[in-house]
């Protein structure tokens, strides 16, 4: 089975970072990937990982650990319209299945 | 960019009643396309994969009689609930992948059903 498992909330100030994580047990690994997605509208894609290390994409980036089954999204410079949830996914399967954590609801504080 | 369209965005329905929601990926081809449900505040869970000219392959728990999916053409999968009940409201998403890897999975905007 796939467990893909991360924070249900967190809270940050406006203008900080924050890290949010995400740990998965999956049955085979074609890459993992981030999305944002606000109160009843479709996901929008933020970033891709597939080899270990860190991809950089302006104010977002993420970070992967194959051999740990981790990754991390690092938000900087916060702003306000990033509260959101941060949904985490695997991507498994021939036809790349995609499976989604949680997702973790960030709030964005004055 | 590539775009995946949904219709309706929103639709609402009477208990025992049929609903059928639409998913084109409109500048791309698509063999495989993906059905995902949401309900509040929970993530995506994914209902099927709609495969182009043959049978959808569907989740465990997710029954096959009741959310009926066609993918006829390479640009177009369907989702049919099936005699509707109020604990089906959700909100229904498709998404597609261009192809190749890396690529990231393109979502329609997402269908809001409500069944009264």
């Amino acid at each position: 089975g796939q467990n893909i498992d991360q924070p249900t909330e967190m809270t940050a100030t406006e203008g900080a970072i924050v890290q949010i994580n995400c740990t998965y047990q999956t049955s085979g690994f074609n890459g993992l990937f981030w999305y944002q997605q606000h109160a009843g509208e479709a996901p929008t894609f933020l970033s891709y990982n597939v080899l270990d290390g860190l991809e950089e994409k302006g104010r977002f980036s993420s970070f992967l650990s194959r051999s740990k089954g981790y990754s991390y999204l690092l938000l900087k410079e916060l702003q306000m319209k990033d509260s959101a949830s941060y949904l985490c996914a695997v991507a498994t399967g021939g036809g790349n299945k995609l499976t989604f954590g949680t997702g973790t609801q960030l709030k964005v504080e004055l | 960019g590539a775009v995946v369209s949904q219709h309706p965005s929103w639709v609402i329905c009477k208990s025992g009643t049929s609903v059928k929601i639409e998913c084109r990926s409109l500048d791309f081809q698509a063999t495989t396309m993906f059905w995902y449900r949401q309900f509040p505040k929970q993530s995506l869970m994914l209902m099927a994969t709609s495969n182009e000219g043959s049978k959808a392959t569907y989740e465990q728990g997710v029954e096959k009689d009741k959310f009926l999916i066609n993918h006829a053409s390479l640009t177009l999968s369907t989702l049919t609930v099936t005699s509707a009940h109020p604990e089906d409201s959700s909100f229904y998403i498709c998404s597609a992948w261009r192809t190749g890897m890396g690529s990231p999975l393109h979502f329609g905007n997402g269908t809001r059903l409500t069944v009264t």
